[in-house]
């Protein structure tokens, strides 16, 4: 069935550091696919979405592009700042019109 | 004022008591939904409701039962609560146009002793 693998955590990172998190899918025809944030304490939101092969999602410097080759939409962000620590989580939204998520990656920032 | 709340956003109860985690929004959307959060596992779906006539499982739905009271508010009750119940539980809601973005609550915490 439909699923979301990405890396584990935590990732820990200085101020200024670059970031990627790894996130692959399976699913079966061409699923939009989404990276959420959770901040402590709150619910998730979402932070960038993309919804066919070769587009690129981005916001607030982060980005992600749809890989359909390699079945990937790995999320990067090229100088982390300490407000980014938070769990995120990679999700695809296949035919059965329910979000999939992954298991959340947390990252730590610190200055 | 938050577009989607949930009361209580701390619980903690005892095996075999029923307990109701509450719902509201006031973002006019249909779409309502409860997941809940473990640590490794991500967020699971547990109920959807895509308007007050439609309710619909996830993928775990036992042990739990939703009430649609009104577009707006969406219960979650765990009728006869048990340890591994404890978790972080959220509700969102949608848009029946773009049922991919999701608008979340708080969460609420729960602990079954």
């Amino acid at each position: 069935g439909d699923s979301v693998t990405q890396m584990e955590g935590p990732v820990t990172l200085s101020e200024e550091a670059c970031l990627t998190i790894n996130c692959t899918y399976t699913a079966t025809g061409y699923p939009s696919l989404f990276w959420y944030v959770q901040y402590p304490g709150e619910g998730l939101q979402l932070l960038l979405k993309a919804t066919k092969a070769d587009d690129k999602g981005s916001n607030k410097g982060f980005e992600a592009t749809y890989r359909k080759e390699t079945t990937s939409f790995h999320l990067e962000k090229g100088s982390v700042q300490v407000s980014d620590s938070a769990v995120y989580f990679c999700a695809l939204f296949p035919k059965t019109d329910k979000l999939i998520f992954g298991t959340g990656t947390r990252l730590q920032v610190f200055p | 004022d938050a577009d989607v709340t949930q009361t209580p956003r701390n619980r903690i109860t005892k095996t075999g008591k029923r307990i109701m985690l509450e719902c509201s929004q006031t973002k006019g959307h249909d779409r309502m939904y409860w997941y809940r959060q473990d640590p490794g596992l991500g967020l699971r779906l547990i109920y959807y409701s895509f308007d007050v006539k439609d309710i619909n499982k996830g993928e775990i739905s036992d042990g739990y039962s939703v009430s649609r009271q009104a577009q707006a508010k969406f219960s979650l009750s765990l009728e006869s609560a048990i340890p591994n119940q404890t978790a972080l539980y959220f509700c969102a809601t949608s848009a029946p146009e773009r049922t991919d973005t999701q608008y979340f609550g708080p969460g609420t915490r729960l602990t079954v002793l």
